[in-house]
């Protein structure tokens, strides 16, 4: 079972700021917060992922509360081709036994860029 | 283009057939892994090879499924005896090993329609 809650979907503007989030307060303390984008009949695309600092890269930006149930994807602009399937996944990033490797995808949030 | 690459993109067989569908993972990857996608659902973990070793399968991987790595390079996936139930997407992906930056890339998926 995903270790995840997302809301099933969301809305955003075109050129605004799309703000994503995922709930994860069972989450181990050597379990790392993943975020993978999936565009329709295309593969999923890792955005990005974190421990518990804040990240930013060229795509996105993942806020993670201080407890670390919970987190926030940024776009911060987000355009038409940011449509798609956003996944919210938390995994170990070495190995730590059986399964650990696996990526256990949710039904994500369905993110729609409005014009 | 040095991604992750599937082939063939599409397939549609009759059931009871035998297909075969080829992953070539990122060159210095050694980890390569293969999900299994339905409509409306996240992809789900089928297997996992470090190199050309299987170290883990899902229970999903029924006896009609198998995966071979043979030189610990591109991966193929067996379905002998197709059903309906198999239809999906078929999707692989690889990642390094150790360090940090263990993060899985995907590839475009292979869609297996069984008539």
């Amino acid at each position: 079972d995903a270790k995840t809650t997302q809301p099933p979907s969301m809305d955003c503007a075109e050129g605004r700021a799309a703000n994503l989030p995922c709930n994860h307060s069972t989450i181990s303390g050597n379990e790392y917060v993943y975020w993978y984008r999936q565009i329709h009949s295309q593969g999923p695309q890792y955005i990005i992922h974190g421990l518990k600092n804040n990240e930013t890269n060229e795509m996105a930006s993942l806020i993670i509360t201080e407890d670390r149930k919970s987190s926030t994807l940024i776009l911060p602009h987000a355009t038409l081709r940011d449509t798609a399937v956003y996944y919210c996944i938390v995994r170990v990033a070495g190995y730590s036994g059986a399964g650990s490797y696996q990526l256990t995808f949710g039904k994500g949030t369905k993110l729609s860029v409005i014009p | 283009d040095t991604g992750v690459s599937q082939n063939p993109r599409h397939k549609i067989t009759k059931r009871g057939q035998n297909v075969t569908f080829r992953c070539d993972p990122i060159s210095e990857h050694n980890r390569l892994y293969w999900y299994r996608q339905t409509l409306g659902q996240g992809p789900e973990f089928l297997t996992y090879f470090q190199n050309e070793a299987q170290l883990e399968k899902s229970r999903l991987l029924s006896d009609r499924f198998s995966a071979e790595r043979p030189k610990g390079s591109f991966s193929t996936l067996e379905i002998q005896r197709t059903e309906q139930g198999d239809s999906a997407m078929y999707l692989c992906a690889s990642s390094r090993s150790g360090g940090m930056n263990t993060e899985a890339f995907f590839g475009q998926g292979t869609r297996l329609t069984v008539v």
